[in-house]
């Protein structure tokens, strides 16, 4: 079957601009999460999502992120003036539910470089 | 919050000899340990996981190891290929709220043919 999706695979913008990133999760996943890869290093939670809950952003560096997820599937993460130090791959994962053991399955990430 | 460390950084084995890399984690709540293997531009993909109810786990040649009173888990190739070069990542995730996942930063494996 289909596994997670995100759009665009490469992203290349001016720093100050906004940027929009997308992610498709698996279908009838009902938890979503957004993580941020830098170069060499682990991944780093942003934020999660879980069915019609308030989302979980403790992991959002800053006011200029921020994210949606519309009717439960679809889910975009945004970036306002964007940094230099935003650059990095951003990861989404969905799983069948919230909760301990539920295992992550993740897209092939969004490369964003911001010049 | 959870702080997981991985060793070593990067490894080299010979094809058909074994692979360990080690992992520890600081919250003892913690409760789940996925390993997870990513090839250069793809995402990370889930090869095993094993819960805190478990010492040991095991997939073909892939098994992992949970020492819960020392904080430590491992991930051990055995019979290595050369498609199994690859950087691996460890996780741990206390099932909270979020359940999101804490990773280490990752071992660079290379098997040479």
């Amino acid at each position: 079957g289909a596994g997670v999706s995100q759009s665009p695979s490469n992203k290349v913008t001016e720093k100050g601009k906004d940027v929009e990133l997308r992610c498709d999760p698996i279908s009838g996943h009902t938890a979503l999460y957004w993580y941020r890869q830098s170069l060499g290093q682990g991944l780093e939670f942003l934020i999660y999502f879980q069915g019609n809950s308030a989302p979980d952003k403790s992991g959002l560096p800053s006011d200029r992120f921020s994210a949606e997820r519309t009717g439960g599937s679809v889910s975009t993460l945004t970036i306002q003036r964007t940094q230099q130090e935003d650059s990095a791959v951003y990861l989404c994962a969905s799983s069948l539910a919230g909760g301990s053991y539920q295992p992550q399955h993740f897209g092939d990430g969004t490369r964003l470089s911001i010049l | 919050g959870e702080n997981v460390e991985q060793h070593p950084s990067t490894l080299s084995v010979q094809e058909g000899d074994s692979a360990v890399i080690k992992c520890t984690y600081s919250d003892s709540a913690s409760n789940y340990f996925p390993w997870y293997k990513q090839e250069l531009g793809k995402g990370p993909q889930l090869i095993i996981d094993i819960r805190s109810n478990v010492g040991e786990k095991k997939d073909q040649r892939i098994a992992v190891t949970l020492n819960k009173t020392a904080k430590h888990f491992s991930l051990h190739i055995t019979e290595t290929q050369p498609e199994d070069s690859a950087v691996y990542f460890c996780a741990a995730s206390n099932g909270g709220g979020a359940n999101n996942l804490f990773f280490g930063t990752g071992t660079r494996l290379t098997v040479i043919p």
